[in-house]
């Protein structure tokens, strides 16, 4: 059982590049959730969605899309990236229930040169 | 806005030691709530959570924590610390009856001395 599984774990991007962070999980959860870490802050919220063709804005929403055309998918987008996303995103998912749990997958390093 | 605040960022404890993180919330009711471990490199785990019945929770690795409504707190306390419990600890929320969105605190940071 994988979990929550996020691809890729790496990645060095110029400025002005694209590019799009896929997150899977196999345990049939609704909710899904983008983060960034950065030192000091803690976890924001980028985005979330409650459910397949589902997205909301969470925090820090700019510069950034979403996209749940299949359940167990939740993908992030950068169009037009800029230092300022350098960080560490990080996808969770949770079951239907406010009191659940979510879990973590394992994080992606992006740098933005 | 619903929010999660640790007033602490660092904190240095010595081994054997006991240990008390702080968490404070800022909700419109009575939240749900959560305590997440991050060890160095690696993703974010739960130690505990709490939604209703008794203030005091149980968790894993021998964590505990108590949710008082009148300081709007949740903190996350260890009765013996261990070297390995050296990581970074979050506090997180939801709103009950509200929005699905899970937000987090800022992180402590847990050094321990030998």
């Amino acid at each position: 059982n994988a979990g929550v599984t996020q691809t890729p774990k790496f990645r060095v991007l110029k400025t002005g590049q694209s590019m799009t962070l896929l997150c899977a999980q196999d345990m049939n959860h609704e909710y899904m959730y983008w983060y960034r870490q950065d030192p000091g802050m803690g976890l924001r919220l980028i985005h979330y969605s409650v459910g397949e063709g589902t997205t909301a804005k969470g925090e820090v929403p700019d510069g950034y899309n979403v996209s749940r055309l299949k359940k167990q998918n939740f993908l992030l987008g950068l169009e037009s990236a800029a230092p300022s996303q350098t960080s560490v995103y990080f996808c969770a998912s949770s079951y239907v229930s406010l009191n659940a749990e979510a879990f973590f997958g394992q994080g992606t390093r992006l740098t933005v040169v | 806005a619903q929010s999660v605040t640790q007033p602490d960022i660092h904190i240095t404890v010595s081994e054997g030691a006991s240990l008390e993180l702080r968490c404070n919330y800022s909700y419109g009711a009575t939240p749900y709530l959560f305590w997440y471990v991050q060890s160095p490199g690696q993703g974010l785990q739960l130690l505990l959570k709490y939604f209703s019945g008794d203030t005091l929770v149980q968790g894993i690795k021998g964590f505990e924590a108590e949710f008082k409504r009148s300081q709007s707190s949740f903190n996350l306390r260890k009765p013996s610390v261990h070297w390995s419990d050296a990581a970074e600890y979050f506090c997180a929320g939801r709103s009950q009856g509200g929005s699905e969105k899970l937000v987090f605190g800022k992180g402590t940071k847990l050094t321990v001395n030998p």
